[in-house]
């Protein structure tokens, strides 16, 4: 049972074009995040969701727009990608109270989306 | 200074060695400290929280120096399959916090 799972797992694009990938996780968890790790393997936090609402909105170019349909997806949509754009984009998800479960730093992660822009 | 330090590495150790790395981080009012691992071309996974009184699962051990601002995380007994970057993150308690990754420490374990 894939607990944080994203598609596609590779996306092999042409500048300039509008793509997007998909989230989705099954742990009841309220609480999701896109983040990008680049060539230089920072991981760096882009948005974070907690139940439809956006909470966290680090400097992301505004060609980045995340959409959450319910607490379960989270998605990614990137408008005129350029070559700075190619990463790794991490989805994750977690709990919303630390007393139970942890919290914000208690991050279930998807597999990655290897983002190439050509 | 960077919010969150992490010497790259790579640390290179005989299989049965122990090893210990160090995170340091710039916001004293940082709450919430955790051990990530991610190894070559996967997603990071959480190894440990790290608590205010030290905490150990097995071979390895988390400690959290609030006056010098930094966590360690030492592993006993080094198996081939701990070579895997180390990242260490920083948080708050709520769900809104900034939540910081380090750039992580590379371990590489030799037979």
């Amino acid at each position: 049972d894939t607990a944080v799972s994203q598609t596609p797992k590779y996306l092999v694009t042409q500048m300039g074009n509008d793509k997007s990938i998909k989230c989705e996780q099954n742990l009841g968890h309220d609480t999701m995040y896109w983040y990008k790790q680049d060539s230089k393997k920072f991981l760096k936090i882009m948005f974070s969701y907690n139940n439809k609402e956006l909470i966290i909105n680090e400097t992301v170019p505004n060609r980045f727009s995340p959409k959450s349909p319910d607490k379960a997806h989270l998605n990614l949509h990137i408008n005129s990608l350029e070559l700075g754009d190619s990463a790794v984009y991490f989805c994750a998800s977690s709990p919303r109270d630390r007393a139970t479960s942890g919290g914000a730093g208690t991050q279930y992660f998807g597999p990655g989306t290897r983002l190439t822009v050509l | 200074r960077k919010e969150v330090e992490q010497d790259p590495g790579p640390f290179n150790v005989p299989e049965g060695a122990t090893v210990a790395f160090n995170c340091t981080y710039s916001n004293s009012a940082s709450q919430s400290f955790f051990w990530y691992r991610q190894d070559c071309r996967k997603e990071p996974k959480l190894l440990m929280s790290v608590y205010s009184s030290g905490n150990e699962d097995g071979r390895f051990t988390a400690q959290l120096n609030r006056a010098s601002q930094y966590i360690s995380l030492l592993i006993r007994d080094s198996k081939l399959s701990d070579s895997a970057t180390y990242l260490c993150v920083v948080t708050g308690y709520s769900s809104a916090s900034k939540i910081i990754f380090g750039s992580g420490t590379r371990l590489s374990i030799r037979p």
